[in-house]
């Protein structure tokens, strides 16, 4: 079963430093998103992109997030100088099609700790 | 601020006992999708709904659309202690391409 998958799935990290989280999702999706979960909270929208564009970002995102989806296949959301906030379950989904959203496709996400 | 909002927040039951989860949104929705999350899990698709009105029902789950396509309802009948989880309803807020995610009802299912 070729699901999405994550990596890492846990990433623990001292606040100031650099992570990168991967994702790679079902081959012949088109789309791709990035959600942040906090306890308690549902999926928060980040970023989203159709094949390699990113059409979509989060007005929350604080510019220390990039994601890139360079081939249209697999992407990467980086976050620069973590901050104890950013703390959270970063999932990524991806799904097919055009215009409306349709079945998003998750993987088991990567759970950041920032000390 | 928070567009998708569900109620109530936890509910806890024994088994057998019915359950209801609903979604209200700020603004109409195109469409409406629930998903599920098992404790320690990542949201599973269950279902989506289009049409004003609609009702889809998968074995003891029941799901309905409101006329105004603003609100919508998951029934779970005599529930099971597979059942347990957090269940979300997710809309197209402002664009139709992302979704926006409820707040979640968070089920808890005792013997």
């Amino acid at each position: 079963d070729t699901g999405v998958s994550q990596d890492p799935r846990h990433k623990i990290t001292k606040r100031g430093q650099n992570v990168t989280f991967r994702c790679d999702p079902i081959s012949e999706h088109n789309r791709l998103y990035w959600y942040r979960q906090t306890l308690g909270q549902g999926p928060e929208f980040l970023t989203y992109f159709q094949n390699e564009a990113q059409l979509e970002k989060s007005r929350l995102l604080s510019d220390r997030f990039s994601a890139e989806r360079p081939k249209g296949s697999f992407s990467t959301l980086e976050i620069q100088r973590t901050e104890q906030g950013d703390s959270a379950m970063y999932l990524c989904a991806s799904s097919l099609g055009q215009g409306w959203t349709g079945e998003l496709f998750f993987g088991e996400g990567s759970r950041l700790t920032v000390l | 601020g928070q567009q998708v909002m569900q109620i109530p927040q936890y509910q806890h039951v024994q088994e057998g006992e019915d359950f209801t989860t609903y979604c209200n949104s700020s603004t109409t929705l195109s469409n409406i999708q629930w998903y599920k999350q098992r404790p320690g899990g990542h949201p599973v698709f269950l279902i989506q709904l289009v049409k004003s009105g609609e009702v889809k029902k998968q074995k003891r789950l029941t799901f309905q659309f409101g006329e105004a396509k603003k609100n919508s309802s998951l029934h779970i009948t005599a529930t099971q202690t597979t059942d347990v989880g957090t269940y979300f309803c997710a809309g197209p807020v402002g664009t139709a391409s992302k979704l926006t995610f409820g707040t979640g009802t968070r089920l808890q299912v005792t013997l």
